[in-house]
């Protein structure tokens, strides 16, 4: 079946440390995604990607980079200069505007 | 940049009965989809319910409408014969280029 894969489902992370956090779809889809989910707060854009070996800066990419190089792989690194790292973070993908996301499962992520 | 808002942080409804949760959005655009999605304990991201702002007529999935009042930025969700499944964080999602996301409403369904 056709989906998003988002790995690991936990992470934890010491201070001053970069993970990176992995997201593979085999959806055939365009454009990918990375959002950030703080509790009251909704999801917020973190980077997105329309094609592959580009991408954009969403509302808080600041402390995160991502790259772009296969079709089906997103993967975010979240660096040490990320002050607030603890988050639930998800991935997405979609195909044409207005269809709506697929989303994968999300990873957990916790400095400890 | 787009904005989405639901003044609800949380809702409660009786088993079978009917809950209206909230949204505006704002924009400039008059092209853009506007989506409801629903967020159970799994955190797992399920697509409810899509509206297309160039069509008048309301969306229907089921026991899941909308309202789409284009002109004053609403898009309510109305969810008909409640159940326990329901129970969930409903998020409002405003769609043109990106997608962008109200910070939900948690509704309770109670037996």
């Amino acid at each position: 079946d056709g989906g998003i894969t988002q790995s690991p489902k936990y992470l934890f992370r010491k201070e001053g440390q970069n993970v990176t956090l992995s997201c593979e779809q085999n959806l055939n889809h365009d454009a990918m995604y990375w959002y950030r989910q703080d509790p009251g707060q909704g999801l917020r854009l973190i980077y997105y990607s329309q094609i592959v070996n580009d991408f954009q800066k969403g509302d808080i990419a600041e402390g995160y980079s991502v790259s772009r190089e296969k079709k089906e792989s997103f993967p975010l690194t979240v660096t040490s200069a990320q002050k607030n790292p603890t988050a639930f973070y998800l991935c997405a993908s979609s195909q044409l505007l207005g269809r709506g996301y697929t989303f994968g499962s999300g990873t957990r992520l916790t400095v400890v | 940049a787009q904005t989405v808002t639901q003044s609800q942080p949380e809702m409660s409804v009786q088993e079978a009965e009917t809950v209206t949760l909230s949204c505006t959005y704002d924009t400039s655009e008059s092209d853009y989809y506007l989506f409801w999605y629903k967020q159970p304990p799994s955190r797992q991201m399920i697509l409810v319910i899509r509206q297309e702002a160039y069509k008048q007529q309301n969306a229907t999935e089921n026991r899941f409408s909308v309202n789409f009042q284009k002109a004053a930025k609403s898009f309510s969700l109305k969810i008909s014969d409640s159940q326990l499944g329901d129970a969930a964080m409903y998020f409002c999602a405003y769609n043109n280029n990106d997608m962008r996301f109200g910070a939900g409403t948690r509704l309770t369904v109670k037996p």
